[in-house]
């Protein structure tokens, strides 16, 4: 089993419309948890952290569910500038160092 | 402020041959990783530095692959002898690590793509 596992998509959907992406880990130690956004032949860019409560930017909402091992985002009112790939990001290392396991990521297609 | 600067961007080489990258981190960024992303495998963690110091090399696919931080400005991958199967674009990421808080925040450098023939 992959340590962090994720829909590949492509997820096509047209502007305006909500979206939503999950990943599951593997890990039940795992400490953090982040989304990052990858844009076509460029490096990934952290997009935001993961938080137990779930946090809010703007649009771009993170939820966290440790009993199932499971993160979701949800983007509102995709925009044309959405289209990337998500990577889900977990952190495996209880000391606090900075292992990041990456997802294979989620390709998003927004389209006019 | 430079970001994490990778070299070379583009390397093409024969099956055999030794390939050396490059990476210069952020300043003042005391962790410097390695990551390798293929379309099948997605970005795997090679190896990371930790003020230096190597903390945990567990993704180095063999010994072909070695990597050093001979200081906190500087890092190397070597492949010796590449091949094929090693085509792939290579990442640096820095990121400050302290008082044993993660952010979770990497800088990625613009990445290595090799293709070996």
């Amino acid at each position: 089993r992959k340590e962090v596992e994720q829909d590949p998509g492509p997820f096509n959907v047209p502007e305006g419309a909500t979206v939503a992406f999950n990943c599951t880990y593997s890990n039940s130690a795992s400490q953090s948890f982040f989304w990052y956004r990858q844009d076509c032949r460029k490096e990934p860019k952290l997009l935001m952290s993961v938080y137990s409560s779930g946090n809010e930017d703007g649009r771009f909402t993170a939820q966290l569910n440790r009993a199932s091992q499971y993160i979701s985002l949800l983007i509102r009112d995709s925009k044309l500038s959405d289209s990337a790939t998500y990577l889900c990001v977990v952190n495996k290392e209880n000391t606090g160092f900075q292992k990041l396991v990456f997802g294979t990521g989620t390709r998003l297609l927004v389209s006019p | 402020d430079a970001g994490v600067i990778q070299s070379p961007r583009h390397e093409v080489t024969e099956m055999g041959q030794e390939v050396t990258l490059r990476c210069k981190p952020i300043s003042g960024h005391n962790s410097l990783f390695w990551y390798r992303q293929t379309m099948m495998r997605g970005l795997e963690l090679l190896i990371y530095f930790n003020n230096n110091v190597p903390i945990d090399d567990s993704g180095m696919p063999e010994d072909r692959f070695s990597a050093k931080m001979p200081n906190a400005s500087f890092s190397t991958l070597k492949i010796q002898p590449s091949e094929p199967r090693d085509s792939a674009v290579y990442f640096c990421a820095s990121s400050f690590f302290g008082g044993g808080i993660s952010t979770g925040e990497l800088f990625f450098g613009e990445g290595s793509r090799l293709t070996v023939l």
